[in-house]
């Protein structure tokens, strides 16, 4: 079975600073792998995918994640943080045998200080 | 295109009540998935359908959960007897076709406090 670990549970950044939030995942193929974020309070918001080809993806608000399969990881990336950044972030990655249901990570709260 | 919604937003019901939660996908998308997320947790895949067929069920969490999807469109989730530990974010979401290819697009939520 899938799953997916996001070591911290909060991260701290000052704004301006850049960002990396960890996700590393269990999968017996090539994973369908995807970062989302979530304000409190609302649903989630899809900020980028891989499913093949180009191992560095851009996704929306500045994001970009890179898959690397030898350490079965797919961190986040942001040159500069915002304070709007601040929300929680969780990864997942879907089983295309089961109609691409999601398995998430625990997620990770980041804080942006002035 | 107006998004996944999902009524009623907020819910406390008392424990033992039964309760019934709705959500109405994007209206071209032919997949819906339902997920639950306690707090301080990522979601937890519940079920999904593919048009009005419930393609997947094994992961609901007891006999006291189910859903529907009976024309294909809006889906209802059903709680009966719930529990103090039902209490959590209820979350919809609908993609087309292969989600591969357009991702899932979440609705709000519905928040559940059972008392």
């Amino acid at each position: 079975a899938q799953s997916v670990t996001q070591p911290d549970i909060h991260i701290t950044v000052s704004e301006g600073a850049s960002l990396e939030l960890r996700c590393n995942y269990s999968y017996g193929a090539t994973p369908y792998l995807f970062w989302y974020v979530q304000s409190p309070g609302q649903g989630l918001q899809l900020l980028l995918k891989y499913f093949s080809g180009d191992t560095l993806v851009q996704g929306i608000k500045g994001f970009e994640a890179e898959f690397k399969r030898s350490q079965s990881s797919f961190n986040l990336r942001k040159p500069s943080v915002h304070w709007s950044d601040a929300a929680e972030y969780f990864c997942a990655v879907g089983d295309r045998n089961a109609g691409n249901m999601l398995t998430f990570g625990g997620g990770t709260r980041l804080m942006v200080k002035p | 295109d107006t998004g996944v919604s999902q009524d009623p937003r907020h819910k406390i019901t008392k424990r033992g009540q039964n309760v019934t939660f709705r959500c109405d996908p994007i209206s071209e998308h032919n997949r819906l998935y339902w997920y639950r997320q306690t707090l301080g947790q990522g979601p937890e895949f519940l079920t999904y359908f593919q048009n009005e067929a419930q393609l997947e069920k094994s992961r609901l969490l007891s006999d006291r959960f189910s859903a529907e999807r009976p024309k294909g469109s809006f889906s209802t989730l059903e709680i009966q007897r719930t529990e103090q530990g039902d209490s959590a974010m209820y979350l919809c979401a609908s993609s087309r076709g292969d989600a591969t290819n357009y991702g899932y697009t979440f609705g709000s939520g519905t928040r559940l406090t059972v008392v």
